[in-house]
């Protein structure tokens, strides 16, 4: 079946600009997250939606960073004024139901290039 | 809180020989965990996970873990390695609802 849907794969953008990165998830799950990989940091987390709730902000690294799930289901990550330390891949991953033992279903993630 | 160690950043083996990737976990309580490999420019894919049923948790392609309390371990292993075994592995451990990421293992596969 489909599985979680990352678009772009790739984007490059120059440093300074507004980025928006898009993730679709599994069909009928109901938690999202977002997850920064970079070399040396390893998998950082970002923002948690489950449902209805108020969203898990906790992981943003800064202002500039922010996300919107809408209707429950398709989410983007938007980075304004874009620095070259943003530079990572953008994982983002479904769970069917927030159990604890509901594995996470990631996407092949968004390589963000800021020059 | 919760945290995983990965005790070895990078493991080579022969193909055919057994792998052993090891993690140890510390969790406020009853963790369940997960092994995840990644394979250059793709996504997490799960591996296995362990959620209390059973100690000894067989994966995909033939990987099998064993959980120990008593060690607080959650060691992957594989009695005999293929090339396509080449990728980063990482152990994680699920609280509530966040996961924290061991620092992952790279594994090279030698002919």
């Amino acid at each position: 079946g489909a599985g979680v849907s990352q678009s772009p794969s790739n984007k490059v953008t120059e440093k300074g600009k507004d980025v928006e990165l898009r993730c679709d998830p599994i069909s009928g799950h109901t938690a999202l997250y977002w997850y920064r990989q970079s070399l040396g940091q390893g998998l950082e987390f970002l923002i948690y939606f489950q449902g209805n709730s108020a969203p898990d902000k906790s992981g943003l690294p800064s202002d500039r960073f922010s996300a919107e799930r809408t209707g429950g289901s398709v989410s983007t990550l938007t980075i304004q004024r874009t620095q070259q330390e943003d530079s990572a891949v953008y994982l983002c991953a479904s769970s069917l139901a927030e159990t604890q033992n509901s594995p996470l279903h990631f996407g092949n993630g968004t390589r963000l290039t800021v020059t | 809180a919760q945290s995983v160690t990965q005790l070895d950043s990078h493991v080579s083996v022969s193909e055919g020989t057994p792998v052993l990737l090891r993690c140890n976990y510390s969790s406020s309580y009853s963790p369940s965990l997960f092994w995840y490999v990644q394979h250059p420019n793709k996504g997490l894919q799960l591996l296995l996970k362990y959620t209390s049923a059973a100690t000894l948790v067989k994966g995909i392609n033939g990987f099998e873990a064993e959980f120990k309390k008593s060690e607080t371990s959650f060691h992957l292993t594989k009695p005999s390695a293929h090339m396509s075994d080449a990728a980063e592995y990482f152990c994680v451990v699920k609280g509530d609802y966040k996961l924290s990421f061991g620092a992952g293992t790279t594994v090279t596969v030698r002919a």
